[in-house]
């Protein structure tokens, strides 16, 4: 069945570091990939997402490059914010069923 | 995007009790979905509520436990049913709109469920 990796966490940064979140994929088809954000207290917000490969996402800063090759989506952002501090998931979806991975935690210290 | 609203926001239930979590999307949407998020771990798919018909359950979920209805196309409820500790979750209501453009799923905020 499908699945979703993520690295193990949780990450702590100092702000203005460089971040990257690997995440990897199984699937069968061609499945689109997501980044979902949960920031303390809320509920889980879309961050960006690609739809075939070689497409990037961007938000906030943030990108992620569906890497078909490599089956892989990693989310990195060039300077993070103390804002940033949250829990990040990867998802994949196909057939209309989303698929997420087991999440991480970034916290970013000032 | 859909905004979606989830009642209660959290609660604390006794064992062996049922809690009924509603959920209200402020626009009509395809599909809607049930979603349990365990304390430390992913979400992980509960069942696709059906307007009109029985909700389909994925693996480990069954309607006895997890009763779900949708009687349009805006609004459900999943109710978990004699409930244990093993129940103490976040539950999360999420819409999917395929009448637009994108395949984007939004998701409630959640209801944040204590069972003692």
């Amino acid at each position: 069945g499908d699945s979703v990796t993520q690295m193990e966490g949780p990450v702590t940064l100092s702000e203005e570091a460089f971040l990257t979140i690997n995440c990897t994929y199984t699937a069968t088809g061609y499945p689109s990939l997501f980044w979902y954000v949960q920031y303390p207290g809320e509920g889980l917000q879309l961050l960006l997402k690609a739809t075939k490969a070689d497409d990037k996402g961007s938000n906030k800063g943030f990108e992620a490059t569906y890497r078909k090759e490599t089956t892989s989506f990693h989310l990195e952002k060039g300077s993070v914010q103390v804002s940033d501090s949250a829990v990040y998931f990867c998802a994949l979806k196909t057939n209309s069923k989303l698929t997420f991975g087991k999440g991480i935690t970034l916290s970013v210290r000032p | 995007s859909a905004v979606i609203s989830q009642k209660p926001s959290r609660d604390i239930c006794q064992r062996g009790t049922s809690l009924t979590i509603q959920c209200q999307v402020d626009s009509q949407v395809t599909m809607m979905f049930w979603y349990r998020q365990q304390p430390g771990q992913s979400l992980t798919l509960i069942a696709t509520a059906n307007q009109g018909s029985e909700a389909t359950y994925e693996s480990g979920f069954v309607i006895d436990k997890f009763p779900i209805s949708r009687p349009n196309l805006t609004f459900s409820t999943l109710t978990v049913s004699n409930m244990s500790p093993e129940d103490s979750s976040i539950y999360l209501c999420s819409v999917l709109s395929l009448a637009s453009s994108t395949d984007t799923q939004y998701f409630g905020p959640g209801t944040r469920l204590t069972v003692l």
